[in-house]
């Protein structure tokens, strides 16, 4: 499993774009980058996930650096109830292309968001 | 939007007891999972269930921890004996496992009390 290295707290202010880096020097050429975050104890919240290109959808932007050994997650515009751990997640596949696998989660990044 | 949800949201039990957490999954998901997060500590991978049968279960997952899906909508984690290191909130999730939709979608949790 690729391991990913991310800062273990970051603050933001409230209107602005969150910025979160994460590291994932080994990652294998067909492992997805994937990112979650969890709100206070709650069931963690798939956010956005990518593989070579960058992505964007309603919450974030995913970009990933041509090498694919970092990317980073932004939030455009941070709100408070964005504070939450934030985490980077390089996919584990028990069959190859298939969609059962496990996510190994770490420490993640505690993002405060304030006022 | 469909979600995944759980009872009970907290349950007390004694060393040595026996507890069924139930999961009610996404309709017509096909993949789950039980997931398990120590107060203070990382989320960590317990089990992975499709077709009816373990697909993937970590080393935590042993002799004392079964899973079911006795029906068409429950998934259900039962621990037999509880122990103190037990105690932890317990999060079950789901995917659907339609081709390129690879998010899990997480319930909001058992908090497991083992006194």
């Amino acid at each position: 499993d690729a391991k990913t290295t991310q800062p273990p707290s970051m603050d933001c202010a409230e209107g602005r774009a969150a910025n979160l880096p994460c590291n994932h020097s080994t990652i294998s050429g067909n492992e997805y980058v994937y990112w979650y975050r969890q709100i206070h104890s709650q069931g963690p919240q798939y956010i956005i996930h990518g593989l070579k290109n960058n992505e964007t959808n309603e919450m974030a932007s995913l970009i990933i650096t041509e090498d694919r050994k970092s990317s980073t997650l932004i939030l455009p515009h941070a709100t408070l109830r964005d504070t939450a751990v934030y985490y980077c997640i390089v996919r584990v596949t028990r069959n190859s292309g298939g969609s059962n696998y496990k996510l190994t989660f770490g420490k993640g990044t505690l993002l405060t968001v304030n006022p | 939007e469909p979600e995944v949800t759980q009872t009970p949201s907290h349950q007390v039990t004694q060393m040595g007891q026996e507890v069924i957490l139930r999961c009610v999954p996404i309709s017509n998901h096909l993949y789950f999972y039980w997931y398990r997060q120590i107060l203070g500590q990382k989320v960590e991978f317990l089990v992975s269930f499709y077709n009816n049968e373990i697909s993937e279960k970590s080393e935590i997952f042993d002799d004392q921890f079964s899973v079911e899906r006795p029906d068409g909508s429950n998934f259900t984690l039962k621990i037999r004996s509880t122990k103190l290191e037990d105690s932890a909130m317990y999060f079950c999730a789901s995917n659907s496992g339609l081709a390129g939709t690879y998010e899990q979608y997480f319930g909001p949790g058992t908090r497991l009390t083992v006194t």
